[in-house]
């Protein structure tokens, strides 16, 4: 079996000050793992993905998010927050590289204080 | 070029009635896929379509929902007798195809169905 804990369902920032939304999950096998933004109105976008090549993985906007097996997380970053980065992001597993066996996380909501 | 377009924006329907909704995937993806969003759920994969194979429909919550292809191309999720429990946002997706390696899905930006 397969999940994703995204672990806090609303996070608040300063704009300028770093960003840190938390995923852990859980699989019997290395799974592969993603990051998807949704802005308000919007589709979503997949903002970086990781299958087992380097553990640190850098995605679009200047997020990057870094893989660590120990601790079974998929931790999502930005040095930086902008106005711009308010929107709801959910973090992926998925146990193979097929896109029907993807299991999403509850999202998290981010919100970017002037 | 167009993205995955999906049709209408929002439905009001009454409990009981039936519905269609539509989705139009980006031109030459081979692979769509209909999920549902909740408020304040992770999105729940329904039905998944591959070219001309079979659909995988594991998962659907119940035979009030069906979903076609036509031509490999535009589908259409149907619920049936809805209930006030299916009022959720619906999300089309497509992608390249799914075989190999990861082809990443391009969604479109949903439809908000109510049930009243």
């Amino acid at each position: 079996a397969q999940s994703v804990t995204q672990l806090d369902s609303h996070v608040s920032v300063s704009e300028g000050t770093p960003v840190l939304l938390r995923c852990n999950y859980s699989s019997s096998y290395s799974p592969s793992l993603f990051w998807y933004v949704q802005h308000p109105n919007k589709g979503l976008q997949l903002l970086l993905k990781y299958t087992s090549a380097a553990t640190l993985v850098k995605g679009i906007n200047g997020f990057e998010a870094e893989f660590k097996k120990s601790e079974t997380s998929f931790h999502l970053t930005k040095p930086s927050a902008h106005m711009s980065d308010a929107a709801e992001y959910f973090c992926v597993v998925s146990l193979t590289l097929a896109n029907n066996d993807m299991r999403f996380g509850a999202g998290t909501r981010l919100t970017v204080k002037p | 070029g167009a993205g995955v377009s999906q049709s209408p924006s929002n439905k009001v329907t009454e409990k009981g009635k039936d519905v269609e909704l539509r989705c139009d995937p980006i031109s030459g993806h081979t692979a769509l896929y209909w999920y549902r969003q909740s408020l304040g759920q992770g999105l729940e994969f329904l039905i998944y379509f591959q070219g001309n194979s079979a659909p995988d429909k594991s998962g659907l919550p119940s035979d009030r929902f069906s979903a076609e292809r036509t031509g490999g191309s535009v589908s259409t999720l149907t619920i049936q007798r809805t209930q006030q429990e299916d009022s959720a946002v619906y999300l089309c997706a497509s992608s390249l195809d799914s075989g190999g390696a990861y082809n990443e899905q391009f969604f479109g930006p949903g439809t908000r169905l109510t049930v009243l």
